[in-house]
C-alpha cells in the first residue's frame, strides 16, 4: 500500500511570505500529526488532526495552524515567515493517533526561508 | 515539562563494534517509549517498549526499558555502514495525541 506522501519536497520562501505543506496519510488512517525538526531541538510536536478536528497542539505561535479534510489529508500553514522557521516539516499517519497503532513518517518538506 | 534527553549526542565507532543508545525521560503518565531510525528524512519505526525489563529483539538490535529509573537503552551489535543515521527517542504519555522526542543520537559507522 501506498505509504505517506507529503508535498512538496522543498520549498524556498522569503520572510513575511506564507506556506502551505501538504500530507497525504495511508489510506484507512484518520489521524495526521505534524512535526517541525531542527538541528538544534530535535523533532517538535506542532498538532494533531483525527477525523477533522485537531485535538492536540504543541507549543507554537499562532502563525502555525493546520487542518484536515474528509479524506484525511492534512495541510499546514505558516504565514508571516521567520528565518527561524526553517526546519524539516516531517507528518506522521496513524490509523487512531496512538504509539500501538504505530506512527508511519512521510519523508518530510524542507522549508528555507531566506 | 515532559523532558527527552539523548545520549551520547554523536558516536562514531568501526565496523563490528557494538554501540550502547541511552534514552531517560521525565514524562507524566508515561504510556510507552518508542525508537526509530532516520537516515535521510523519515523515521523509521525500530521498537515500542512499554513493559519494564522486557526486552525487545530485532536482528542486531535490541532495546529494555526500566520504567523505575526512567530509561531505555539502544545496542546494537556487530555494527556495519547501514547502522549508521540518527536513532530517536520518543515517549508517549495517556491520554496524548503526540510523541516527545528526545535529539536524537547520531550514529557514524566506518568500514
Amino acid at each position: 500500500k501506498a505509504g505517506v506522501t507529503q508535498t512538496p519536497r522543498y520549498l524556498i520562501k522569503t520572510r513575511g511570505q506564507q506556506v502551505t505543506l501538504s500530507c497525504s496519510p495511508i489510506s484507512g488512517h484518520r489521524s495526521v500529526s505534524w512535526y517541525q525538526q531542527t538541528p538544534g531541538q530535535g523533532l517538535q510536536f506542532l498538532f494533531e488532526y483525527f477525523s477533522e478536528t485537531q485535538r492536540n497542539k504543541g507549543n507554537f505561535p499562532g502563525r502555525f495552524s493546520g487542518r484536515q479534510f474528509s479524506n484525511s489529508r492534512s495541510e499546514m500553514n505558516v504565514s508571516t515567515l521567520e528565518l527561524g522557521d526553517s526546519a524539516l516539516y516531517l507528518c506522521a499517519s496513524s490509523l487512531a493517533g496512538r504509539a500501538n497503532y504505530g506512527y508511519t513518517f512521510g519523508s518530510g518538506t524542507r522549508l528555507t526561508v531566506v | 515539562e515532559d523532558k527527552v534527553v539523548q545520549s551520547p549526542l554523536s558516536l562514531v565507532v568501526h565496523e563490528g563494534d557494538t554501540v550502547t543508545l541511552n534514552c531517560s525521560y521525565e514524562v507524566t503518565n508515561f504510556r510507552s517509549l518508542l525508537w526509530y531510525k532516520q537516515e535521510k528524512k523519515a523515521p523509521t519505526f525500530l521498537f515500542m517498549l512499554t513493559s519494564s525489563g522486557i526486552e525487545k529483539k530485532s536482528g542486531r538490535l535490541s532495546s529494555i526499558l526500566d520504567k523505575k529509573e526512567l530509561f531505555s537503552i539502544l545496542n546494537i551489535t556487530a555494527t556495519q555502514t547501514g547502522d549508521s543515521a540518527v536513532y530517536l527517542c520518543a515517549v508517549e504519555a495517556h491520554n496524548t495525541d503526540k510523541l516527545i522526542f528526545g535529539t536524537g543520537t547520531r550514529l557514524q559507522v566506518f568500514p
